[in-house]
Order: C-alpha cells, then sequence, then structure tokens
C-alpha cells in the first residue's frame, strides 16, 4: 500500500524568507501526487498536482514542487513567504488503479514571522 | 471552477439524534466523492468512497450503519451520523472526484463540518 511522510510537523520561517516543506512517498509505481493547503477549520485548497510529464509543477500563490522519482520525494516550494501562507500543508498521493482515495502525509504546519 | 460546497458548516446536536451533512459538486459532476474524518492537529482519515448510484465502500473500522452515505446524483452525496454520540464529534470533509480522463482525476474538497455531539 502506499503511504506518505511528511518528515517536518512544524516549520516556522520569516516573511519573504524562502520555504520547502518536505514530502516523501512509498509506492511500487509513478504515483499522482498532489499539495494541498489548509487554513484553521477550513477545508483543503488544491496548490498544484503531479500527473505525469514535467517533473516541476507549478501552483496557485506562487508555490511549485518537483517530483524526484530517485528521492521518492515531492517537496513544496516557494521563494518569498508571505505572511498569508501560515496554514497546514498536506502532501498526498493517489495511485492509478484501484483505491482511488487519496493518502494523506500527517501535515506540516507553517508559522511566518514578522 | 472546480467548487464543492457542504452544508452545514457547523452542526451542534444532542446525543442520540441523527445529523445529515450534504457535499455538492457544485460545477461539475462527480461520480465519487470521498468522506473524510479530521481529528484536532491530525491528518484526513478516508472514511468511505462515494459511488453516484451504488453502494459507498467503507474503510475498515468504519462502522456503514453508523454512518450511512447516499450518493443520489452526480452532484450530491450526503453523509448521516446516526445515534449519533459524544465520540462522533468531529471535522467531517468531503471531497468530489473530477475525472479528465485516465489518470488525470483531482480531488477538491468541501469546507468541511464541524459536528458537536453533546
Amino acid at each position: 500500500a502506499q503511504s506518505v511522510t511528511q518528515p517536518d510537523i512544524h516549520i516556522t520561517v520569516s516573511e519573504g524568507a524562502s520555504l520547502e516543506l518536505r514530502c516523501n512517498y512509498s509506492y511500487g509505481a509513478t504515483p499522482y501526487l498532489f499539495w494541498y493547503v489548509q487554513s484553521p477549520g477550513q477545508g483543503l485548497q488544491l496548490l498544484l498536482k503531479y500527473f505525469s510529464g514535467d517533473t516541476l509543477v507549478q501552483g496557485i500563490k506562487g508555490f511549485e514542487a518537483e517530483f524526484k522519482r530517485s528521492q521518492s520525494s515531492f517537496n513544496l516550494r516557494k521563494p518569498s513567504v508571505h505572511w498569508s501562507d501560515a496554514a497546514e500543508y498536506f502532501c498526498a498521493v493517489a495511485v492509478a488503479t484501484g483505491r482511488r482515495a487519496l493518502t494523506f502525509g500527517s501535515g506540516t504546519r507553517l508559522q511566518v514571522q514578522p | 471552477g472546480a467548487v464543492v460546497s457542504q452544508h452545514p458548516s457547523r452542526v451542534i446536536c444532542k446525543s442520540g439524534t441523527s445529523v445529515k451533512i450534504e457535499c455538492r459538486s457544485l460545477d461539475f459532476q462527480a461520480t465519487t466523492m470521498f468522506w473524510y474524518r479530521q481529528f484536532p492537529k491530525q491528518s484526513l482519515m478516508l472514511m468511505a468512497t462515494s459511488n453516484e448510484g451504488s453502494k459507498a465502500t467503507y474503510e475498515q473500522g468504519v462502522e456503514k450503519d453508523k454512518f450511512l452515505i447516499n450518493h443520489a446524483s452526480l452532484t450530491l452525496s450526503t453523509l448521516t451520523v446516526t445515534s449519533a454520540h459524544p465520540e462522533d464529534s468531529s471535522f467531517y470533509i468531503c471531497s468530489a472526484s473530477e475525472w479528465a480522463g485516465v489518470g488525470q482525476e483531482t480531488q477538491y474538497f468541501g469546507p468541511g463540518t464541524r459536528l458537536l455531539v453533546l
């Protein structure tokens, strides 16, 4: 079965600094990968997704992620963080056949210091 | 596009009553919807997969008689928590699957429903 690991439970960065959130997956074939963001008490908003093709994907709000098959990783990056980026970030994986539901990582809580 | 709504956003009920939560895909048709449960400061746990026109598929450990799911149309799925108890208090989130071809499926999430059972 597939699994997702987000090693960092909590990250604090200064506003304007760069950001990288780590995500590692375990799955035998090429997975479909997603990053979602959740503000407190809210649902999840899709930031970006990777299905195939270019391994560097661009998302909304200035985020990007790079799929690295050799490292089984799909890290999320942003060159300059804004205070409004403070939220919980979830990496998720889906498989091509069979179970289509998403498997989520445990999430990374981002705090942004002024 | 790809907007999913949930209603109600928050509900408080007495122990023993039933609560119905609606999940709607507003601008696309979703043959499949998913129901997740999220405990405070935790990730989302899949409860069940809801398929339009057929019975839902429940995850191991989820009581199907407790959490009734109906997917009556391509834009609506409902989750009914029957005879709710305080331990059912949680944040319930639905997602609707937008299918754009093989290997091109994206889930869009509703805003969630906060259930508090007294």
